[in-house]
């Protein structure tokens, strides 16, 4: 497709269960963003790589989130031990290069019970 | 406080009104980001500038450096305007993260 793929588009999970959030940016987009989005806030950053090297993780709320990026395309974000508190939309975004305007995909709400 | 404000954070219009939504940040920036987030939750970026005015149809964006302001600008508002208007800053550096406001809801009303 032509823009910013992610999925799945809903996620429902228990507590305590493991979450792989998937991203497919622009093809030829070196930069790729996390991002988490509760609900009536702006988006929050999480992490960013440039090509496959994690350049920025210090959104990242703690060590239970993870992300990799490892051929420089496909992104996954990983939380693991999921906790209620974690429940928000997540998006990605890709770009040309850093200091580009960035394209949101339409994002993962994840919904811990 | 977030670095990034907003105002107002609710606005709502008729159609065929001239809208201005305000952004301000508190210290320099690499560039500023107008976005555009739609009912059904997709963001879409409006404009991309690090100084001066940018203008796309009818939407104006400005920015003054100096002052650490920024507006959004929409003529002839109409009901399909409405959405969430967010700005959001990069501040430079290694990073090229942005920071969000919480953005302004728009109505425009028929």
């Amino acid at each position: 497709g032509a823009g910013v793929s992610q999925s799945p588009r809903y996620k429902v999970t228990k507590r305590g269960q493991d979450v792989a959030l998937r991203c497919d940016p622009i093809s030829g987009h070196v930069s790729l963003y996390w991002y988490r989005q509760a609900l009536g806030q702006g988006p929050e950053f999480l992490t960013y790589f440039n090509y496959e090297a994690q350049q920025d993780k210090s959104g990242l709320p703690n060590d239970r989130f993870s992300a990799e990026r490892p051929e420089g395309s496909i992104s996954t974000l990983t939380i693991q031990r999921t906790e209620q508190r974690d429940s928000a939309m997540y998006r990605c975004a890709s770009s040309l290069r850093g200091r580009q305007p960035q394209h949101f995909g339409d994002g993962t709400r994840l919904s811990i019970l | 406080k977030n670095e990034v404000e907003q105002s107002p954070q609710n606005l709502t219009a008729q159609e065929g009104e001239f809208i201005t939504i305000n952004c301000s940040y508190s210290v320099g920036i690499s560039a500023l980001h107008w976005l555009q987030q739609h009912p059904g939750g997709g963001i879409v970026s409006l404009f991309m500038l690090s100084s001066g005015k940018k203008k796309h149809g009818r939407l104006i964006a400005t920015i003054n450096i100096q002052e650490k302001h920024s507006s959004l600008h929409i003529t002839a508002s109409h009901p399909r305007d409405s959405a969430v208007y967010i700005c959001a800053v990069d501040y430079g550096g290694a990073t090229n993260k942005l920071i969000f406001g919480t953005g302004t809801l728009l109505a425009v009303q028929p």
